[in-house]
């Protein structure tokens, strides 16, 4: 089975710009979850949407946005992009909710840098 | 949610075994331990979780303090490829996000 696939892997955008990345989860996953990772820290939770609905929510500004569709991919909106917006963004897939635990996969992430 | 404190940075010589200890003196009793590692350029990848008991799988073993207060991982023969960030995160069973700390950072030398 493929992993979580991410798309673009690199990205360069202008301040001001804005920029769709999209996320495929573990085929059967049906939560993703969304992370920006900043150079020299750890990941940091943006999102995670759960059957097409949004089920968490970050400390994140409106200018990011999301959305899960029928297939469980999903997409990470960032608009007005600033230079703080430089990061990694990582996706993570999981399985259906379940009482015990379940534990997230990743992809590789997309590059994206704000000139 | 409970938070956890990591060395920034150790070493380790390959073939021998890593013990990676972590602090997590306020975690409820709900809470899990889960570790993950990050290898350069790539996403987390997630290594073990436990509650209570000791646990071991394929990659590690997770041996957790009868307090709960503490616990070290142990990856039991480190390659070249163990080299990589790894994080001790806690979090209730449902909760539907990780928070990430900054982690150790691991160098496995030859």
């Amino acid at each position: 089975d493929a992993g979580v696939t991410q798309s673009p892997t690199h990205l360069i955008k202008t301040r001001g710009q804005q920029v769709t990345l999209r996320c495929s989860p573990i085929s059967g996953h049906k939560s993703v979850s969304w992370y920006q990772q900043v150079l020299g820290q750890g990941p940091q939770f943006i999102f995670q949407y759960y059957e097409k609905e949004e089920r968490g929510r970050g400390n994140f500004p409106d200018r990011f946005s999301a959305r899960q569709f029928p297939n469980y991919s999903s997409e990470l909106n960032v608009n007005a992009l600033l230079l703080g917006d430089s990061a990694l963004y990582l996706c993570a897939s999981s399985a259906p909710l379940r009482a015990s635990n379940y534990e997230q996969y990743f992809g590789p992430g997309t590059r994206l840098t704000v000139t | 949610d409970a938070k956890t404190t990591q060395p920034t940075s150790m070493d380790c010589a390959e073939g021998r075994a890593a013990n990676l200890p972590c602090n997590h003196s306020t975690i409820s009793g709900n809470e899990y331990v889960y570790w993950y590692r990050q290898i350069h350029s790539q996403g987390p990848q997630y290594i073990i979780h436990g509650l209570k008991n000791n646990e071991t799988n394929e990659m590690a073993s997770l041996i957790i303090t009868e307090d709960r207060k503490s616990s070290t991982l142990i990856l039991p023969h480190a390659t070249l490829r163990d080299t990589a960030v790894y994080y001790c995160i806690v979090r209730v069973s449902n909760d539907y996000k990780l928070s990430f700390g900054a982690g150790t950072t691991v160098t496995v030398r030859a």
